[in-house]
């Protein structure tokens, strides 16, 4: 175990729907981070927290929308996906930004 | 823009073999380099992380050295064993805005034979 949890580990939504996914760290980190991985291309990074605020949106589509309301706790909100949105999302958390990075298991995204 | 990549993108050893997996990454302003292994369908686990001022990390039959002038690092695993079989990923953060922007590698993917 990392220390990094996320939920849920598996979901699958159709287009229409509206759905979050969740991670917690109990590492007492400052820094949180969102990531995409889809087959057979790099690791995305998606967003970034630093203590709460956002510092980095890597050009990502509103129909992803990032909620961090503590340092332990990241929100994905999704909304009207699109089936290339399908991809296994990563959490990871760290001290401070560049520090060491500690990943959750992640979820795998299915968007029919 | 930084870039890295890991060479080769898969291999496949029998066991026991020593090996070296590649990360060659294109700014040298880096604060430091980690190093994961990825199972199938799952997240990350961090095996090394070295900083921009070291030159090598060990841990148990796992070497990484870094050479930040020539845009290298590598990751030797000795005596290999199947349970080393995963995507090996290299994660390089460099300085932006104040804070570190994390580019990752594309990844090797080992196959150990019995």
């Amino acid at each position: 175990e990392t220390g990094v949890t996320q939920t849920p580990r598996h979901l699958v939504m159709g287009m229409t729907n509206k759905k979050s996914l969740k991670c917690e760290q109990h590492l007492g980190h400052n820094a949180m981070y969102w990531y995409k991985q889809s087959a057979k291309k790099p690791l995305e990074l998606m967003f970034v927290y630093n203590f709460k605020e956002q510092t980095e949106n890597n050009s990502v589509p509103s129909r992803f929308s990032p909620e961090c309301p503590n340092s332990s706790h990241l929100f994905l909100h999704l909304h009207t996906l699109q089936p290339e949105d399908s991809a296994l999302y990563l959490c990871a958390s760290s001290q401070g930004s560049g520090d060491e990075q500690f990943f959750g298991p992640g979820t795998r995204l299915t968007v029919l | 823009k930084q870039e890295v990549t890991q060479i080769p993108a898969a291999l496949s050893v029998p066991e026991g073999e020593n090996l070296v997996l590649n990360c060659s990454f294109t700014d040298s302003a880096i604060y430091n380099l980690q190093w994961f292994r990825q199972d199938p369908g799952k997240g990350l686990t961090s095996l090394l992380l070295i900083q921009s001022s070291q030159r090598e990390q060990t841990s148990g039959r796992l070497n990484a050295s870094l050479d930040k002038s020539s845009g290298r690092s590598t990751l030797y695993i000795a005596a290999s064993q199947p349970g080393d079989s995963a995507t090996y990923l290299c994660a390089v953060p460099r300085p932006s805005g104040g804070y570190q922007k994390v580019t990752f590698g594309t990844g090797t993917k080992l196959q150990v034979i019995p």
